[in-house]
Parts: C-alpha cells; sequence; structure tokens
C-alpha cells in the first residue's frame, strides 16, 4: 500500500506570492489533516479535512486554507507569503479521523520563502 | 500556550542502556497520547499509544507509563539502540477533537555505540 504522497518536495518563494501543496492520503483513508513545522514549535495543527468537509481548524490566519476532493486528495494553500511561514508542511491521512487514530505522515514540503 | 511540553530537547544515552524521555501536558480533556519518531527528510512515524484509562503500554522495547494526576508521560526505550536515534513527539488529542493532535516540540535522541 502507497504510503502519504506529497508534493512538491521543495519550494522557493518570494515573499508576496502564493503557493500551493498537494498531499495523496494512503488508499481508503478518508481523514487528512496539515501541520507546520518550525523549528523550536514542533507540530503546529492547520486543519482536518473529511470527506470534502473541513472539521477542525488551528489557530492560523486566513492567508492558509486548504480543500479536499472527492478521492480525499487535499491541498493546502497560502496566500501573500511572509518569511515567517518558512517551514515543513507535512500531510497526514487516517482512516475515519477519530481522535485515537494514528496519523500516518507524509515527507513534507519544505517551504522557503525569501 | 504549550498543552504538550518537551522540556528536554536532547538526550544521549549508551547504546545497551535505557532511555528515558518525558513529556507533560496541561490539558485535562486530552484522553489519547501518542509517542512519534522522525528521521531527518522524512514524515514522524506512529511509535507507541496509551488511552488514559491506562497507565502503561509495552510494545516490544518501547513502554509508555501515563501518571495522569500529574500530567506526565514517559517514553522507556530498553535497550536502547543507535537506528533509535531521532526526535521524539509527545502528542496528546481530546474527544470531539477528531485529527486536531497537539504535538510537544520534540526531544532529540542520540544513542551513542
Amino acid at each position: 500500500k502507497a504510503g502519504v504522497t506529497q508534493t512538491p518536495r521543495y519550494l522557493i518563494k518570494t515573499r508576496g506570492q502564493q503557493v500551493t501543496l498537494s498531499c495523496s492520503p494512503i488508499s481508503g483513508h478518508r481523514s487528512v489533516s496539515w501541520y507546520q513545522q518550525t523549528p523550536g514549535q514542533g507540530l503546529q495543527f492547520l486543519f482536518e479535512y473529511f470527506s470534502e468537509t473541513q472539521r477542525n481548524k488551528g489557530n492560523f490566519p486566513g492567508r492558509f486554507s486548504g480543500r479536499q476532493f472527492s478521492n480525499s486528495r487535499s491541498e493546502m494553500n497560502v496566500s501573500t507569503l511572509e518569511l515567517g511561514d518558512s517551514a515543513l508542511y507535512l500531510c497526514a491521512s487516517s482512516g475515519a479521523g477519530r481522535h485515537d487514530e494514528k496519523l500516518f505522515f507524509g515527507s513534507g514540503t519544505q517551504l522557503s520563502v525569501l | 500556550d504549550q498543552q504538550v511540553k518537551q522540556n528536554s530537547p536532547s538526550l544521549s544515552v549508551q547504546e545497551g542502556r535505557i532511555s528515558i524521555l518525558n513529556c507533560d501536558y496541561t490539558n485535562s480533556m486530552f484522553d489519547y497520547f501518542l509517542w512519534y519518531k522522525k528521521y531527518p527528510a522524512e514524515g514522524p512515524t506512529f511509535l507507541i499509544s496509551i488511552s488514559s484509562i491506562k497507565d502503561k503500554n509495552e510494545d516490544g522495547r518501547f513502554t509508555v507509563f501515563l501518571n495522569k494526576s500529574a500530567k506526565h508521560l514517559s517514553l522507556h526505550i530498553v535497550p536502547s539502540q543507535p537506528g533509535d536515534s531521532a526526535v521524539y513527539f509527545c502528542a496528546a488529542s481530546e474527544p470531539g477533537g477528531y485529527q486536531k493532535v497537539t504535538f510537544g516540540t520534540g526531544t532529540k535522541l542520540q544513542v551513542i555505540p
């Protein structure tokens, strides 16, 4: 079974630009969540999608948005990029998205904002 | 407000000895706790979990202990192996939170051969 796939692996953008990251969950998984990892901050929850609906959202500004398609694939968009958005963005999937289910993570997209 | 705290950013242990990684939490609504391991350039992978109705869970060389009154959990690795060298994240979730998981800042474990 293929794991969680994130594309691209690396991105370099400049301030003010926007970026779209993509995530393909494990086949059969319906829940996709996104996390931001920065040095010293651990993983910060961005949002979770289940059956194309956003079920939960973390404390991030509205510049961060996402969506999920009918095949469970998900995209995350960051508009008007700021230097502080430089981070590793991780996507995770699980079957039913219960709070006591383990997450399966992709390798992440490393975003650098110059 | 950091609801899950890992106060030791790093830990070095000799191969064959016990590694003990600690984690504290403040949110009393958390009822499920997990540990993830992360190697460089890879995403975190699930290691072991524990429900709040238990105080101990074992899986091979890995044991997680939960002390609800102290809001503290720990991960024991016995014996430690060089391949265990990685960053370990403590994580917690609460009922109704779906996949909104709160992570600690991680502890980098180095197992010295």
